[in-house]
């Protein structure tokens, strides 16, 4: 299994303002993902990481509003750009176990936007 | 396209009773199957999985899931539920179409178990 660990853990920001989101893993993997999910609902994926090419995106979601930087195999990061309330959620990353199909999630970053 | 449905938004059981988590699948070929569990103000934890073999799969913390092909389900069950099992039960299929391994989450069960 990875340990992953995101930065910050929450965050209360302003209207207008962007927040960028940091994900540390203990060990290279090649796909990350990004989800957002409210609290107590289901994951919505954002978008897709591969180390070296640009990230994609899910219907729904923009680069210019979720621009994503995959700088190497054990980091990402996600920043949510001109924030409104209603991009308060919870943002979890996760990585791809190649060998044994699962997934691995990261502790979350919940968001507030006044 | 995949995708799996938990049709049960909460299931209430008694601290010591049997628990079981529905979850049905639809899928294009065979099915990558997995069971996470998400406790309060934390990431998804990984409970288990079904790729392939018996049908019967074990996993962490005392539970297990039964693939079910001619119903196209995948119960997650624990034949003695804890009150430290409550917590918010996502059933999930992997994209066996994209070669990055999307999942497709259920709506997710929250689970009450009451002392």
């Amino acid at each position: 299994s990875a340990v992953i660990s995101q930065k910050p853990s929450r965050d209360i920001c302003q209207r207008g303002t962007s927040l960028t989101i940091q994900c540390q893993v203990d060990s290279q993997v090649t796909m990350m993902f990004w989800y957002r999910q409210q609290p107590g609902q289901s994951l919505t994926l954002i978008a897709t990481a591969n180390q070296g090419s640009e990230a994609t995106y899910e219907s729904g979601f923009v680069i210019d509003k979720f621009p994503i930087s995959r700088p190497n195999l054990t980091f990402s990061t996600l920043t949510v750009s001109n924030m409104s309330p209603e991009d308060s959620s919870i943002y979890l990353c996760s990585v791809a176990a190649r060998s044994s199909y699962e997934q691995y999630f990261g502790p979350g970053t919940r968001l507030t936007v006044t | 396209a995949q995708s799996v449905a938990q049709p049960e938004d909460q299931v209430n059981v008694a601290e010591g009773n049997p628990l079981t988590v529905k979850c049905t699948y639809s899928v294009s070929g065979n099915p990558y199957l997995f069971w996470y569990v998400q406790y309060p103000n934390r990431g998804l934890q990984f409970l288990l999985k079904y790729i392939t073999g018996d049908n019967l799969v074990k996993g962490s913390y005392g539970f297990e899931a039964e693939f079910n092909k001619s119903q196209t389900s995948f119960h997650l069950k624990k034949p003695s539920a804890l009150v430290s099992d409550s917590a918010l039960y996502f059933c999930a299929v992997r994209d066996l179409t994209d070669s990055w391994g999307k999942f497709q989450f259920g709506a997710g069960t929250q689970v009450v178990v009451t002392p």
